[in-house]
Order: C-alpha cells, then sequence, then structure tokens
C-alpha cells in the first residue's frame, strides 16, 4: 500500500526556518511527481510546490517563491520542503501529496491521489 | 493564476437529496480538474479526475461533469459519509489553484 508519512511540523518564530520531511512507501518513489499543499487553521487547501521524479523541475506558488525549497531524495524515498524566513500566514497543516498521471484513452490526467496525514506547523513569537 | 469560484461555501441538505456543487475557472483549462473531499482532522480524498473520470472505490453516487470553465460535482443521493468539504483544482497549469471550499452540512 502507498504510505506518505510527514514529520518534522513544529512551533517556530516569525523569520525562522524549519524542514518537513515526507517519508514514501509502497511505490517506485522515483516515477511520481511530488506536492506539498498546505491548509491554514479553518481555512482551504493551498498548492505550495511541486517536484518532479527526478529533482529536475520544481514550481511554487508566490507566496512562498523565494523562501521555500522543495527537493527530494530518491535513494531514500524522501520528500523535503526547507521553509525559510517563515511568517504567520505560513501556519498550517502541510501534506505531502502524490500526483498521478492517469491515461484515458488519447487524453492524459493529473491528479493528487495518496495523501499523509499532515504535520502541523504553528508560527508564533 | 487562473482562479477557481466554486459555489456555494456551504450548504445543507438531507439524507438521499441530490447535490449539486460548481467551479468555473477563470480562464479554460481543457478538463483537467479534479475534485476532492475533506472530512474534519483528516487529509483529502480524491473523487474525480479529468473533470469526470470516478477515481476507482469511490462510489458512483459521486459523478463530474463539464469542461472550459465551468465544472460541476454531483452526489445523486447524499449519504451521512458525504458530509464533509468539497474542494476542485485545476492541474491545468502553474499555480496549481483550488477553489475555497464547499462545505456540505446535515439540514
Amino acid at each position: 500500500d502507498v504510505q506518505l508519512v510527514e514529520s518534522g511540523g513544529t512551533l517556530v518564530r516569525p523569520g525562522g526556518s524549519l524542514r518537513l520531511a515526507c517519508a514514501a512507501s509502497g511505490f517506485t518513489f522515483k516515477t511520481y511527481w511530488m506536492m506539498w499543499v498546505r491548509q491554514a487553521p479553518g481555512k482551504g487547501l493551498e498548492w505550495v510546490a511541486n517536484i518532479k521524479g527526478d529533482g529536475s523541475t520544481r514550481y511554487y506558488v508566490d507566496s512562498v517563491e523565494g523562501r521555500f525549497t522543495i527537493s527530494r531524495d530518491n535513494a531514500e524515498n524522501t520528500l523535503y520542503l526547507q521553509m525559510n524566513s517563515l511568517r504567520a500566514e505560513d501556519a498550517g497543516v502541510y501534506y505531502c501529496a502524490r500526483d498521478q498521471n492517469y491515461r484515458y484513452g488519447s487524453a492524459y490526467y493529473d491528479a493528487l491521489d495518496s495523501w499523509g496525514r499532515g504535520t502541523l506547523v504553528a508560527v508564533s513569537s | 493564476a487562473i482562479q477557481m469560484t466554486q459555489s456555494p461555501y456551504s450548504l445543507s441538505a438531507s439524507i438521499g437529496d441530490r447535490v449539486i456543487i460548481t467551479c468555473r475557472a477563470s480562464q479554460g483549462i481543457r478538463n483537467d480538474l479534479a475534485w476532492y473531499q475533506q472530512k474534519p482532522g483528516r487529509a483529502p480524498n480524491l473523487l474525480i479526475y479529468g473533470a469526470s473520470r470516478l477515481q476507482s472505490g469511490v462510489p458512483s453516487r459521486f459523478s463530474g461533469s463539464g469542461s472550459g470553465t465551468d465544472f460541476t460535482l454531483t452526489i445523486s443521493s447524499l449519504q451521512p459519509e458525504d458530509f464533509a468539504t468539497y474542494y476542485c483544482l485545476q492541474d491545468y497549469n502553474y499555480p496549481r489553484t483550488f477553489g475555497r471550499g464547499t462545505k456540505v452540512e446535515i439540514k
């Protein structure tokens, strides 16, 4: 079975840094795009970043560009999110998710078919 | 960034009701849209991909339709386990964007 287990969430002061990890198992990790999605307390979902299977391509939401870095260690089947210069608005639950590519006839679609349980990041002085 | 306008923000419905949730994209996104269900304290769960393709294991009372800019998620006969918050997500381009969510509550 596919498993994604996040860790690293904690209370950090504004301006501080944190590294989240997501341990993957049950699938060939290096062949999948992976994603971080976050959810502020009582709010909706927000896509944060994506990384290609070989780590060669990454995308970020504008609000974290230059502060957060998504990376992966395919030998260890682990996804990371390095978070620097943290702000109050970065607080929330951070989920890692697998980006599955579906083929339907001649068309291809992407969707997040597996999610971790999330790790909580609090930003406060 | 593509804006996803989801409505309604919340709705109250009874068991057995037909429920319709809509998402409108600020530009055409072909069929590159998925729907997710999230229950309190839990991670989201994929229901529909490619606007209308049912994810394996998801009950057939869930269906999706639409293309271009207008999409709907329909629950044909609401069940007790369906009370949750539903989100659309466009995967047409980056940044990926979610709708703000629709909370389905018990009437």
